[in-house]
């Protein structure tokens, strides 16, 4: 079955450590692939986005995220969090026949502690 | 602010009864998607309207119906309401075969 594995719920992490964000899929093809951020009370809002080409993609707020076919991953990166790093993280897939249709993994918590 | 607008904000109501969620797509989009964020279900697509006509499907009940009007604006329609229905609903928007951005969400409460 089709699926995106975020298998950390929740990360704390201590300001200005780094931080990684694991994203797993299963699908028969590489999907476009996608970090959303929420913040509390908030939307989403795109971090990044792979669609094809260079595998390490860069994003807004200091954030990376490096395709690996061979692993079906999608790891996201940010080499010194900050405070306002503190939000829920979402990795999400699109299929290349049905892109639009994004399915969502199930969010990855992330506090960060002085 | 990504410039799609969802209203309401709060949303509260009774079991049994119809609501209607409103969408305003950022300027010139013309795809508009429905989202269902709940506790167990996490972020679920519901459906994708382009230019006015369905385009995809997702985890959608019959109890729930949307459209695209002319000038773009979708509105979600969840009717004979049941507490599992409580949960925040996302529209979003995107040009194309593109980034979709998120409204703000409005979360309903069916008590």
């Amino acid at each position: 079955a089709q699926s995106v594995t975020q298998p950390d719920i929740h990360i704390t992490v201590s300001e200005g450590a780094s931080l990684e964000l694991r994203c797993n899929y299963s699908y028969g093809a590489t999907p476009y692939l996608f970090w959303y951020v929420q913040s509390p009370g908030q939307g989403l809002q795109l971090l990044l986005k792979y669609f094809s080409g260079d595998t390490l993609v860069q994003g807004i707020k200091g954030f990376e995220a490096e395709f690996k076919r061979s692993q079906s991953s999608f790891n996201l990166r940010k080499p010194s969090v900050h405070w306002s790093d503190a939000a829920e993280y979402f990795c999400a897939v699109g299929l290349t026949d049905s892109w639009g249709k994004l399915q969502f993994g199930a969010g990855t918590q992330v506090v960060v502690t002085p | 602010d990504s410039g799609v607008t969802q209203t309401p904000k709060h949303l509260i109501t009774a079991t049994g009864q119809r609501v209607t969620l409103r969408c305003s797509p950022r300027s010139g989009d013309l795809s508009v998607y429905w989202y269902q964020q709940s506790l167990d279900q996490g972020l679920q697509f519901l459906i994708q309207y382009y230019n006015g006509e369905e385009r995809a499907k997702g985890n959608i009940l019959e109890r729930f119906s949307a459209q695209q009007f002319p000038d773009l604006h979708s509105e979600l329609n969840l009717s004979s309401l049941e507490l599992g229905d409580s949960a925040l609903y996302f529209c979003a928007s995107s040009a194309g075969e593109d980034e979709q951005f998120f409204g703000p969400g409005t979360r309903l409460t069916v008590l």
